[in-house]
């Protein structure tokens, strides 16, 4: 079964320090992953996927296949990154979304 | 801020009564979806819809229906038989049915039962 974990409920970090969400999968093929976030009082939106191999707002994510793990990272945390973050997984050519528990962010100034 | 709306913002309904959350997307999308989103549990899928007039169980289906007639709109109906029915409702929608794509969301109804 599709399973997707974040081990942090809440992360707190202090501004400039460098920031690492974790992002563990379950599943038996080659899935899509993604990172959404959701700042207060605006909705979910993609922050991005591991297919682009983007760096969105400095952060950056890198499948590692072989510990099913797609961690995100930031080297220097903002205030405005204060937010709740989900990892969520597609299988391949389906559209059933698999999300994480969320992890919210906590920048402190 | 258009292409996918969800109404109203806040819901309240007393037990044993019947509600439906509306969610309209103007992105052309194949794909829409409903979502619970609890504080500690994530986003859990209730109901998904491919194409027009067909649907599918999602994880936590009991107590809640949909329907698919019109591309762009998706309402749930929250029933009576839902046991904890308070929460936040967010609607999804995405490109192409059978794809892999970026689901978009509303802004959510937060439901609340009295």
């Amino acid at each position: 079964a599709q399973r997707v974990t974040q081990p942090e409920k809440l992360l707190s970090v202090f501004k400039g320090a460098p920031v690492e969400l974790k992002c563990n999968y379950s599943y038996s093929g080659s899935p899509e992953l993604f990172w959404y976030v959701q700042y207060s009082r605006q909705r979910l939106q993609l922050l991005l996927r591991h297919i682009s191999r983007e760096s969105i707002k400095g952060f950056t994510a890198d499948l590692n296949k072989g510990e099913t793990s797609f961690h995100l990272k930031k080297p220097f945390a903002q205030e405005e990154d204060s937010a709740m973050y989900y990892c969520a997984l597609s299988p391949r050519y389906g559209q059933n979304f698999v999300f994480g528990p969320g992890t919210r962010l906590s920048v402190l100034p | 801020d258009g292409g996918i709306t969800q109404s109203p913002k806040y819901l309240f309904r007393k037990e044993g009564q019947n509600v439906t959350l509306s969610c309209e997307q103007n992105l052309n999308h194949d794909a829409m979806y409903w979502y619970r989103q609890d504080p500690g549990q994530g986003l859990r899928l209730i109901y998904y819809s491919q194409i027009v007039n067909d649907f599918q169980k999602g994880d936590i289906a009991e107590g809640y229906s949909v329907s698919r007639e019109k591309k762009e709109s998706f309402p749930l109906t929250v029933t009576s038989a839902q046991k904890n029915p308070t929460a936040f409702y967010l609607c999804a929608s995405s490109g192409l049915a059978g794809s892999v794509g970026e689901q978009f969301f509303g802004p959510g109804t937060r439901l609340t039962v009295l």
